[in-house]
């Protein structure tokens, strides 16, 4: 099956740095979407991004399908930006999500 | 309510009791999914439903039930659990499109992204 690799495991940032996590992919995706797990366990949704670039308010992605990469920009953290980063993809048929290892944030003042 | 909501938030059951979860969502999705995320282990798919067909079950134990009554309703019934079955199980909503291909006169499915509801944190003892 694919493989979904993200780097770092783990980050340890102060309030205001920017960071950019990545998502290494081994095959071919239909799909792309990327999380932020909250200490209480909530997947909430960042951007679905099979291809291109979006920016939402601090947050941005970008995904080269080609080159099969994702990169998730965070610009002036917050303490609330803090928990796990997924990236997840799918692929071929149908709408499996498979998942990465993920990404510990942790944003510190 | 909006979104995908879950009940319970928490539950702890014995390995001999017999106890469901609850999922709906209010997206008018029509596909649901169940996901399980174990302590230092990616989240894993476990059951997809699509159109109110199970389309998908990824060698999960019998001892794990899902019911899809309708769109909007998923449950996972569970019984004789073990303890190793402590995790944290979420549920997963989306929209299904059935793509037309002209070329081959197949029909394919095509889908949106996933919602997740905020998950059972389950305790076997």
């Amino acid at each position: 099956g694919i493989q979904v690799e993200q780097s770092p495991p783990d980050l340890i940032l102060q309030e205001g740095a920017n960071s950019t996590l990545r998502c290494n992919f081994s095959d071919s995706v239909n799909n792309l979407q990327w999380f932020h797990q909250n200490p209480w366990g909530q997947l909430i949704n960042l951007f679905y991004i099979p291809s291109g670039t979006k920016q939402n308010g601090r947050l941005s992605a970008t995904t080269v399908a080609t080159e099969r990469y994702s990169l998730l920009y965070i610009s002036s953290s917050q303490t609330t930006d803090s928990g796990v980063y997924f990236c997840a993809v799918v692929t071929g048929g149908g709408n499996k999500l498979t998942f990465g290892t993920g990404t510990q944030l942790k944003v510190e003042l | 309510e909006t979104g995908v909501t879950q009940t319970p938030r928490h539950l702890v059951m014995g390995m001999t009791n017999k106890k469901s979860l609850k999922c709906e969502q209010h997206l008018g999705h029509n596909a649901m999914y169940w996901y399980k995320q174990s302590a230092k282990k990616p989240l894993e798919l476990m059951f997809v439903y699509s159109l109110e067909e199970r389309v998908e079950n990824n060698s999960v134990p019998s001892r794990f039930s899902p019911e899809c009554p309708n769109s909007s309703h998923l449950f996972l019934h569970l019984h004789t659990l073990q303890p190793e079955d402590s995790a944290l199980y979420l549920c997963a909503s989306s929209q299904e499109w059935i793509v037309p291909n002209k070329g081959t006169g197949v029909s394919v499915s095509a889908y949106y992204e996933q919602y997740f509801g905020p998950g059972t944190r389950l305790t076997v003892t």
